[in-house]
Formats: C-alpha cells, sequence, structure tokens
C-alpha cells in the first residue's frame, strides 16, 4: 500500500519561502507521476502542480507559476514543492498525491495527510 | 478552465436511502471524470476513476457513470460511514479541477 507523507508546512510571512516535502513508500516511486494540491480551509481541493516520473515535465496551476516549483529525488523516494513570494491565498493544507500513470496526469489514486501552510503576518 | 458544477451542496440523507449526486462539466471531458470522498480532517480518497470504473476495496454500493459533460456518483443503500464531502475531479485538461463538493450528512 502507497504511503505518503508530507512535512514541512508552518506559519510564513507574506513574502517568504517554504520547502515542502512528501516521502513516498510501499510502491515504485520513479514510475510514477505525483501532484500537489492544495485545500484551504473549508473548501474545495485545488490542484497546484504535476511532474512526470522523471522529472522531465511539470505543470503548474497558472497562479502559482514563477512562485513555485515542483521537483522530485527519485534516488531518495522524495518529492518537493518549493513555495517562494508566498501571498495569504495560498494559506491552506497541501497535500502529495500520486498518479496512476508515469507519464501524464491521470487519476490521483492515493493521498498523503497533509501540511498545513498558514502566510499570515 | 473546464468547470465542474456539482448539485446538491449539500443533502441529508436517512441510512438504507439511495443517495445520487451529479457533476456537470462545462465542455465534454470524455470519461476523464474521478469521484472522491473526503472525510472530516482527513485526506481525500478515490473511489471511482474513469467516470464508472470501480477501485478495489472500495465498498459496491458505491458506483459511477456518464460520458461527455454529465456525470453521476450513486450510493445504493447509505450507510452512517458513507457521511462524508464527495468531489468530482476532470483530468481531461490542465488545470485539473475539482467540482465544488456535496457534503452528505447523515440522520
Amino acid at each position: 500500500q502507497a504511503q505518503l507523507v508530507e512535512s514541512g508546512g508552518g506559519l510564513v510571512q507574506p513574502g517568504g519561502s517554504l520547502r515542502l516535502s512528501c516521502s513516498a513508500s510501499g510502491f515504485s516511486f520513479s514510475l510514477y507521476g505525483m501532484h500537489w494540491v492544495r485545500q484551504a480551509p473549508g473548501k474545495g481541493p485545488e490542484w497546484v502542480a504535476f511532474i512526470r516520473f522523471d522529472g522531465s515535465t511539470k505543470y503548474y496551476l497558472e497562479s502559482v507559476k514563477g512562485r513555485f516549483s515542483i521537483s522530485r529525488d527519485n534516488s531518495k523516494n522524495t518529492l518537493f514543492l518549493q513555495m517562494n513570494s508566498l501571498r495569504l491565498e495560498d494559506t491552506a493544507f497541501y497535500f502529495c498525491a500520486k498518479d496512476e500513470s508515469p507519464r501524464a496526469y491521470s487519476v490521483l489514486d492515493q493521498w498523503g495527510r497533509g501540511t498545513l501552510v498558514t502566510v499570515s503576518s | 478552465e473546464i468547470v465542474l458544477s456539482q448539485s446538491p451542496d449539500f443533502q441529508s440523507v436517512t441510512p438504507k436511502e439511495k443517495v445520487t449526486i451529479t457533476c456537470r462539466a462545462s465542455q465534454s471531458i470524455d470519461n476523464l471524470l474521478h469521484w472522491y470522498q473526503q472525510k472530516p480532517d482527513q485526506s481525500p480518497e478515490l473511489i471511482i476513476k474513469f467516470a464508472s470504473r470501480s477501485i478495489s476495496g472500495v465498498p459496491s454500493r458505491f458506483s459511477g457513470s456518464g460520458s461527455g459533460t454529465d456525470f453521476t456518483l450513486t450510493i445504493n443503500s447509505l450507510e452512517a460511514e458513507d457521511a462524508a464531502t464527495y468531489y468530482c475531479l476532470q483530468s481531461s485538461s490542465l488545470p485539473l479541477t475539482f467540482g465544488q463538493g456535496t457534503k452528505l450528512e447523515i440522520k
């Protein structure tokens, strides 16, 4: 059974930076695409970014382009989300999720429990 | 951006009742529509993929149908543990988008 554990969330001031990590186990991490999805408290989920199994292709939500960067280290079974120039509206739980496809975005079939990012002065 | 509209937003139902939740896409997405269940303080869990394909380990009372722009999630003989918010997700085009959610309350 796949297990995904996020870390790195916390309180940050507007304009600040955070780096989220997602440690994967229970499946061949290097064979699957991965996503970050966020969910503001009391709201629905919002897709943020996707990375192909080999890291060669990345896609982003328009509102985070140029500020967020998704990456992965397949040797360490770890997914990352570097978040810069954080805004109040970036406040949310951030989930990493496994895609059932290696190359293209498809079905998010396993999710972590999330890490909370709070942007506040 | 493809907009997904779910209905209803909220439904209060009794155990053993049959529940139907709909998800309408703003343009055709073939069968690239997936359903998730989210219980309080938990992450979303995949319950139906590609509109109608069942997921291993998910009770058989959950089923899905539809294609193009109109989709339905059906829960037959509702159980108390089905109290949750249900979301649809489209993977036809970027950005991936979710419906606004349907909250099911068990009476």
